[in-house]
């Protein structure tokens, strides 16, 4: 079955570490996204690439890092800069271009500790 | 002003009741409209496309108001598992950007 998928699903860092959240498609979507949820909030954008060796910063880009070298992987970074990192981070992806819905993974909750 | 804005909630609905949630957006050149729900601690999924003739689905009906910029979604007969957080977006500009609500969250009661 087509999905996208986000591992782990739970982790924990400790202050001063860089960690990196990965996010796999199978979907063959071209667009693919992160986002940030905090308690009773809604998503916020931190990168997003609408292409293999192309991403773009969102709304809170600032103390994360992303890579996309295949089509299938964007994986993200949190680093040390990031000074209040715990949060559930979610990654979608979309067929670029078109006015298709986004699929998510299932999300990782990153805490700090 | 927010792009997309949402009333946060929470409605606290009785079971069969039906509620109704609006979503506004600023932009008039939105192509596409979505609504999603988000259960506690899970990832958003797609409830429904909006379309402009509007459409319904089972006890669901979405529609979409154009020249108010606004979409609209209708739960008739309210259940408990309809209880969630439901998210509008919309899509704008030449890379279809997706613009999401900040939620409204809903509770139906017993």
């Amino acid at each position: 079955d087509g999905g996208i998928t986000q591992s782990p699903k739970y982790l924990f860092r400790k202050e001063g570490q860089n960690v990196t959240l990965s996010c796999e498609q199978n979907l063959n979507h071209d667009a693919m996204y992160w986002y940030r949820q905090d308690p009773g909030q809604g998503l916020r954008l931190i990168y997003y690439s609408q292409i293999v060796n192309d991403f773009q910063k969102g709304d809170i880009a600032e103390g994360y890092s992303v890579s996309r070298e295949k089509k299938e992987s964007f994986p993200l970074t949190v680093t040390s800069a990031q000074k209040n990192p715990t949060a559930f981070y979610l990654c979608a992806s979309s067929r670029a271009g078109t006015n298709t819905e986004a699929f998510f993974g299932q999300g990782t909750r990153l805490t700090v500790v | 002003r927010k792009e997309v804005e949402q009333d946060p909630g929470p409605f606290n609905v009785p079971e069969g009741a039906t509620v109704a949630f609006n979503c506004t957006y600023s932009n008039s050149a939105s192509q596409s409209f979505f609504w999603y729900r988000q259960d506690c601690r899970k990832e958003p999924k797609l409830l429904m496309s909006v379309y402009s003739s509007g459409n319904e689905d089972g006890r669901f009906t979405a529609q979409l108001n154009r020249a108010s910029q606004y979409i609209s979604l209708l739960i008739r007969d309210s259940k408990l598992s309809d209880s969630a957080t439901y998210l509008c977006v919309v899509t704008e500009g030449s890379n279809y950007q997706l613009i999401w609500g900040a939620g409204t969250k809903l509770i139906i009661k017993p």
